[in-house]
């Protein structure tokens, strides 16, 4: 199964919006909200920031919300702060016994 | 809040067997989704295979042939063991729990195990 395509990277200034996109062909991204995006931090494991495609786990900050348009879908992170400096990755399930994740996005706070 | 913790050798030899153990603090294994995830080193995350609490198996096709999740309920641990290991397998390896819907909203701490 193949990757979803992410952003190597992307970068903001503080308090701008960026927005990391995930495409992929499989009918995880494209067909169903299956999709889930995951913060990591240096040495960390991997944070769930947002499941079935847009909603948020309680503790994650409202910044963070997810959307889909066709077989892409996008997380969106508002007010960007310099703890946001971090790994993302997005996550599909793929025929409901299965997922693959995109090869992930770094970003950069100027 | 339930926890998960990796545990095993951290240097295997190549072509042997990569053997790793995920306990779960709150002994509950129903109804979920038992994963192993693994990242190498400065690279991204791969999904490896799941455990279901009723044994049920599915695994990457990439590693099928080399990789087997095992589940003992009993002492809330779940395993996995992947056969003939090259140096491409060493990586920080994570389980999770899961599910289709949900994605993964609890990991392990990570455990890094080198092959050489």
């Amino acid at each position: 199964q193949s990757a979803l395509t992410q952003p190597a990277s992307v970068s903001g200034s503080p308090g701008q919006s960026i927005t990391i996109s995930c495409t992929g062909p499989n009918s995880g991204v494209g067909s169903y909200n299956l999709v889930s995006w995951y913060q990591q931090h240096p040495g960390k494991a991997p944070k769930l920031i947002i499941y079935e495609g847009t909603k948020r786990p309680s503790g994650v900050s409202d910044r963070f919300s997810g959307s889909k348009s066709g077989n892409t879908a996008s997380l969106t992170i508002s007010g960007l702060q310099t703890e946001d400096e971090a790994d993302y990755y997005c996550c599909s399930s793929v025929g409901g016994n299965s997922w693959v994740f995109g090869g992930g996005t770094k970003v950069t706070v100027l | 809040q339930v926890r998960l913790q990796e545990s095993g050798p951290g240097l295997v030899k190549p072509s042997e067997t990569l053997s790793l153990t995920c306990t779960v603090s709150d002994g509950s294994m129903s109804y979920h989704y038992w994963s192993w995830i693994r990242q190498p080193p400065g690279k991204g995350l791969e999904w490896l295979g799941y455990i279901f609490y009723s044994g049920s198996t599915n695994y990457n096709p990439s590693l099928k042939s080399r990789l087997s999740i095992s589940l003992d309920s009993s002492k809330s641990q779940f395993s996995l063991k992947l056969s003939y290991v090259t140096a491409e397998d060493s990586a920080v390896y994570y389980c999770a729990r899961g599910s289709i819907i949900g994605g993964f909203p609890i990991w392990g701490q990570g455990t890094m195990v080198t092959v050489s």
